[in-house]
């Protein structure tokens, strides 16, 4: 079981807005440290899209968003296409005594 | 352009060694951190071992402590994963990718293709 906390499975029609939360603690988010997440399409390696939060690298569409508040994060994805559809997870850096980055479970995104 | 790639997968009996590689180009390796990810079939993604950018500091996840050891030769710009006692719940495909940040903030912005490692009698 994973420290970070998402959900298993999310849904959307193409052209709906979708979130993914990654719910954490005081060890790891809510002691301040930045979540980032990443797309892993099926047989392939995870992709970067979100950094520090709020931070989008060159070539990820403005579709996705990311934001933090407390000791959770949310991933937003708006006009969902039928290419969106893969796993997500969130990753933190926990600093409790086994001080390490932590993956959330990974989230499934189904495009109905 | 940033090129990750890793080698040395393959299928051992438990209890066997296996050493993995990462080859890098693209940038300069010398100057980034780097980490082993793996994910077991089915499964979500683990940190398995990082380094820092000038080899002075390692941290390994509690499920390989002990078994396992990452290094880095800068001159050949590689990365590798010495994996001993190997068990059946190490079966997964092992990725390596680059660090950004420093622990906070730090995160990993390129990733390899990835080398599968079966272990199994």
């Amino acid at each position: 079981q994973s420290v970070l906390t998402q959900p298993p499975s999310v849904s959307g029609a193409p052209g709906q807005r979708v979130t993914i939360s990654c719910t954490g603690s005081s060890s790891n988010i809510g002691a301040g440290s930045d979540v980032h997440w990443y797309q892993q399409l099926p047989g392939a390696a995870p992709k970067l899209l979100i950094h520090g939060n709020t931070n989008r690298p060159s070539g990820v569409p403005d579709r996705f968003s990311g934001s933090k508040s407390g000791t959770s994060a949310s991933l937003a994805i708006t006009g969902l296409q039928a290419e969106d559809e893969a796993d997500y997870y969130c990753l933190s850096y926990d600093t409790s005594l086994s001080a390490f980055w932590l993956f959330g479970g990974g989230t499934k995104l189904t495009v109905l | 352009q940033v090129q990750l790639v890793e080698s040395g997968g393959g299928v051992v009996q438990p209890g066997t060694s296996l050493r993995l590689s990462c080859a890098a180009s693209g940038f300069t390796f010398s100057s980034y951190g780097m980490h082993w990810v793996r994910q077991a079939p089915g499964k979500g993604l683990e940190l398995v071992a990082v380094i820092w950018s000038d080899g002075s500091k390692k941290y390994y996840a509690e499920s390989v402590k002990g078994r396992f050891s990452i290094s880095r030769d800068d001159p050949e710009n590689k990365l590798y994963l010495q994996m001993n006692s190997l068990r059946a719940e190490d079966t997964a495909v092992y990725y390596c990718a680059r660090g950004r940040g420093h622990t906070t903030d730090g995160y990993f912005d390129f990733w390899g293709q990835g080398t599968l490692v079966t272990v199994s009698s």
